[in-house]
């Protein structure tokens, strides 16, 4: 079955600094990557997801890249704020069926504890 | 996206007993996943439940312990039974929503075994 693994474990950032957490997968078949904020006591929230068809995507200060040949990918969070301060999941699936519209359970990276500094 | 509700949010139970985990959505899922989250740690999936099957679950967790319901698109439940301290963790379920291929959370159920 797939295996993620997330590096680092814990990250300690200033204000203002960027923030990279990288993700390696064990499948070749995946092809669904997203990334989840967990807050203290709360549920993850999906910040930002990408698919094997495309390298890089950005969403205001967060971005993934995926390398497919190598199997990696990560999450860059820039100009970072106390308020990002959280546990991220990076995760992999894959997705299948005609139009995509199986989908295929999550495998979960160890997470990483993201502490920013004001 | 899919909003869905869990519940209980959190329990305190006797060992030996039994605690039955429900989530509704609001609107209809295919798919339905079941997570634990042990303190501190990431989500390990329980099992894959499925409208009209049994649900699929992996290695290391089995139906008499993890018993799940699906009798509709729309809810499930997770029993977990016979507790001990051991299964004292965040349950949380989860589901695929078709239109933007995300995977949305529960709340989840903080449980503790004493």
């Amino acid at each position: 079955g797939e295996n993620v693994e997330q590096h680092p474990s814990t990250l300690s950032v200033q204000e203002g600094d960027s923030a990279v957490i990288k993700c390696t997968y064990s499948d070749s078949a995946s092809n669904y990557f997203p990334w989840y904020k967990q807050e203290l006591g709360k549920r993850p929230q999906l910040i930002i997801d990408i698919r094997s068809n495309v390298g890089e995507k950005k969403d205001q200060r967060i971005a993934v890249t995926l390398n497919k040949t190598a199997k990696h990918f990560s999450l860059h969070i820039t100009e970072t704020q106390p308020e990002d301060s959280a546990v991220y999941f990076c995760a992999a699936s894959r997705r299948g069926g005609a139009g995509g519209t199986s989908y295929g359970k999550l495998t979960f990276g160890q997470g990483t504890i993201l502490t920013v500094h004001p | 996206s899919a909003v869905i509700s869990q519940k209980p949010s959190r329990d305190i139970c006797q060992r030996g007993t039994s605690l039955t985990i429900q989530c509704q959505v609001d609107s209809q899922v295919t798919m339905m996943f079941w997570y634990r989250q042990q303190p501190g740690q990431s989500l390990t999936l329980i099992a894959t439940a499925n409208q009209g099957s049994e649900a699929t679950y992996e290695s290391g967790f089995v139906i008499d312990k993890f018993p799940i319901s699906r009798p509709n698109l729309t809810f499930s439940t997770l029993t977990v039974s016979n507790m001990s301290p051991e299964d004292s963790s965040i349950y949380l379920c989860s589901v695929a929503v078709r239109a933007n291929y995300g995977y949305t959370f529960g709340s989840g159920t903080r449980l503790t075994v004493v």
